[in-house]
């Protein structure tokens, strides 16, 4: 069975700094993965995915995440993070039945 | 270009009543789906419609029932609300472009309460 792991509950970083959100996957055959973003009381929104090609895959919003096979990861960065990007942030793999993680709530400082 | 849209976005309702959440896309999608959400749980497919006339259970289906009108409309049925169905009620809509996933549309949500 599928399955997708976000090992961070909550992270806090400055504005201006890097982020890298963590997530790892559990997938039969070549997967699709996805991050999205729900700010509070929203809907998700999709950032970006990968199917497959360049495991570097850019996003809205200044996002980038890279798939690593050998790792089963496909971890979300982004170079220098704004006041808004507070949010939450989910990882999901799957075709038409897919499958979420927990995911990561944002908080961004002064 | 509203997307997708869920009615109503709010509802409060007693233990043992019925209700049905409302889902509409204008995307010409294919798929629909509907998840819950709860704290530290991410979000759990309840069930979902691949294309008009089909429909298939999630993850969480039991207490939950399903119609997919037509293409545009995919309804969410609670016969009989118990408190362990208080929830956020999200619909999804996709389609597959070349057997590729594209990820999904997303509606604003349902914030259902059964007390």
């Amino acid at each position: 069975a599928q399955s997708v792991t976000q090992p961070d509950i909550h992270i806090t970083v400055s504005e201006g700094a890097s982020l890298e959100l963590r997530c790892n996957y559990s997938y039969g055959a070549t997967p699709y993965l996805f991050w999205y973003v729900q700010s509070p009381g929203q809907g998700l929104q999709l950032l970006l995915k990968y199917f497959s090609g360049d495991t570097l895959v850019q996003g809205i919003k200044g996002f980038e995440a890279e798939f690593k096979r050998s790792q089963s990861s496909f971890n979300l960065r982004k170079p220098s993070v704004h006041w808004s990007d507070a949010a939450e942030y989910f990882c999901a793999v799957g075709y038409q039945k897919v499958t979420f993680g927990t995911g990561t709530k944002l908080q961004v400082i002064p | 270009n509203a997307g997708v849209t869920q009615t109503p976005k709010f509802q409060v309702l007693k233990t043992g009543q019925s209700m049905t959440l409302q889902c509409a896309q204008d995307m010409n999608h294919n798929s629909m789906y509907w998840y819950r959400q709860d704290p530290g749980m991410g979000l759990r497919l309840i069930y979902y419609s691949a294309s008009e006339g089909t429909t298939d259970k999630g993850e969480v289906p039991n207490g939950y029932n399903v119609s997919r009108l037509n293409k545009r409309e995919f309804s969410l049925r609670l016969e009989s609300a118990a408190p362990s169905q208080t929830s956020v009620y999200f619909c999804a809509s996709s389609e597959p472009l070349a057997g590729r996933s594209e990820g999904y549309t997303f509606g604003s949500g349902t914030r259902l309460t059964v007390v």
